[in-house]
C-alpha cells in the first residue's frame, strides 16, 4: 500500500543538538514533498518543500531536508535545535497536481532546555 | 486577516446530536479539504473540494458531508454523532495542491 512512513514517534535532544528526523514514501512516479511542523495547541505550518530542482531544500527557523530519490526519503534537519522547536513534525507527500497530501503519523520532538 | 477560519474552536456535544463546523478561505484557492486528526496525532484526509469535484475518502462513514456554498467555503456537518467521532478536524485550502495546504487553525470536537 502507498503509504508516508516517520520512523520516530518521539525525539528528545537537548539544546544545540542536531536533528534528523526520517521520512520515507513508497509512492512513484513523481511526487511533491512537505514538511509541516504543529507546536502544541495550534496548527499546521509549512516548513519546507520540494517540487524538483536541487534536492536540498531550505525552510524556515534553519531547517533544511534532502529529497534522495533512490531512497525514497525526504529527512529533515536543523543542526542546532532551541527549546521553541518543542513539536510535532509531519512529513506529507503529495502526488502532482491531483493528488491530495497524504501525511505520515508524525514524529514528537521534545527539546531540553 | 486570517487565511484559513475555522469556527468553532471548541465544540462539545452529545452523541447523536448533529453538528456543523464551518470554513473559510480568503487566499482565492482553489481546492479545499478536510482532515481529521485522532488523539495520536495522525492526520487523515477525509475530503477534498473544488468547485468541480468532490473527493470522499471511501473510510469516512456517510454521516460526515461536506457542504460548499461557494468557493471560499466548505462546511462540514456531522449527523449522529459518536464518542469515535471526538478529534481535531482541521479544514485546508491549496491552489491545485502544488504549493503545499494553508491549514486552518483546527476544530477540537469532543462527543459525550
Amino acid at each position: 500500500a502507498q503509504s508516508v512512513s516517520q520512523h520516530n514517534h518521539h525525539v528528545i535532544l537537548s539544546e544545540a543538538a542536531s536533528l534528523e528526523l526520517g521520512c520515507n514514501y513508497s509512492y512513484g512516479g513523481t511526487v511533491n514533498l512537505f514538511w509541516y511542523v504543529q507546536y502544541p495547541g495550534q496548527h499546521l505550518q509549512l516548513l519546507l518543500k520540494y517540487f524538483s530542482g536541487d534536492p536540498l531544500v531550505k525552510g524556515i527557523k534553519g531547517f533544511e531536508a534532502e529529497f534522495i530519490k533512490s531512497k525514497f526519503s525526504f529527512n529533515l534537519r536543523k543542526p542546532s535545535v532551541q527549546w521553541s522547536d518543542t513539536a510535532e513534525y509531519f512529513c506529507a507527500v503529495g502526488k502532482g497536481s491531483q493528488g491530495n497530501l497524504i501525511f505520515g503519523k508524525g514524529t514528537k520532538l521534545s527539546v531540553k532546555p | 486577516d486570517t487565511a484559513v477560519s475555522q469556527t468553532p474552536k471548541y465544540l462539545v456535544t452529545q452523541m447523536g446530536n448533529d453538528k456543523s463546523i464551518k470554513c473559510e478561505q480568503n487566499l482565492g484557492h482553489d481546492t479545499m479539504y478536510w482532515y481529521k486528526q485522532d488523539s495520536k496525532k495522525f492526520l487523515k484526509i477525509m475530503f477534498s473540494y473544488n468547485n468541480k469535484e468532490l473527493i470522499i475518502n471511501e473510510t469516512v462513514p456517510n454521516r460526515f458531508s461536506p457542504k460548499s456554498p461557494d468557493k471560499a467555503h466548505l462546511n462540514l456537518h456531522i449527523n449522529s454523532l459518536e464518542l469515535g467521532d471526538s478529534a481535531v478536524y482541521f479544514c485546508a485550502s491549496s491552489q491545485d495542491g502544488l504549493y503545499g495546504y494553508t491549514f486552518g487553525s483546527g476544530t477540537r470536537l469532543t462527543v459525550v
